[in-house]
């Protein structure tokens, strides 16, 4: 069965600090990776997605993730965080070319800003 | 458009009382879904909604029912509430439908519904 593994839970940064988030899943076929973000008090939001061609996403509020096949991994980063990113991060993956469009989400991992 | 929205925000429940918590897109949007969101589990899908007239149980089913009333509403029953149930329910919708590979595909979530049994 597919699964996330999001290692990080809970991670505390300075502001103007650069942050890496892992993430590493369980499949074997084609996937299809994102990460959504969940502000205090909100729902979730899309930050950024990976169907297929170049590895390297980019997505909003300077958030950019790499997929690497050999290591299963789709690790989100952010060259310079700002107190505005306090939130909650979400890993997740689903099957490419699934006929339905299940997606499984890690256990997420909160991101605390110290201003 | 609204994107997704759920009623009720708020609600207490007893245990052993039922409610059903209901979900809408205005999207156009052939799939809909139904999480739970626990603390240190992420989300984690209850039931899931392809299309129009069908339903799949997702990771987390038992103690809970659901209705694809139409294309736009997906509302998810507690027939009779535990404290075990306690949480925040989030619904989703999706562009992607049987046997399609929609490239934009990714899920809209409504604002959740805190939910705590007593």
């Amino acid at each position: 069965a597919q699964s996330v593994s999001q290692h990080n839970h809970h991670v505390i940064l300075s502001e103007a600090a650069s942050l890496e988030l892992g993430c590493n899943y369980s499949y074997g076929g084609t996937v299809n990776l994102f990460w959504y973000v969940q502000y205090p008090g909100q729902h979730l939001q899309l930050l950024l997605k990976y169907f297929s061609g170049d590895p390297l996403v980019k997505g909003i509020k300077g958030f950019e993730a790499e997929f690497i096949k050999s290591k299963f991994s789709f690790n989100l980063r952010k060259p310079s965080v700002q107190w505005s990113d306090t939130a909650e991060y979400f890993c997740a993956v689903s099957p490419g070319y699934s006929s339905a469009s299940k997606i499984i989400f890690g256990s997420g991992t909160r991101l605390s800003i110290r201003p | 458009n609204a994107g997704v929205t759920q009623t009720p925000k708020f609600q207490v429940l007893k245990t052993g009382q039922s409610m059903t918590l209901q979900c809408a897109q205005d999207m156009n949007h052939n799939s809909m879904y139904w999480y739970r969101q626990d603390p240190g589990m992420g989300l984690r899908l209850i039931y899931y909604s392809a299309s129009e007239g069908t339903t799949d149980k997702g990771e987390v089913p038992n103690g809970y029912n659901v209705s694809r009333l139409n294309k736009r509403e997906f509302s998810l029953r507690l027939e009779s509430a535990a404290p075990s149930q306690t949480s925040v329910y989030f619904c989703a919708s999706s562009t992607q439908g049987r046997a399609v590979r929609d490239k934009t595909y990714e899920q809209y979530f409504g604002p959740g519904t805190r939910l705590t049994v007593t």
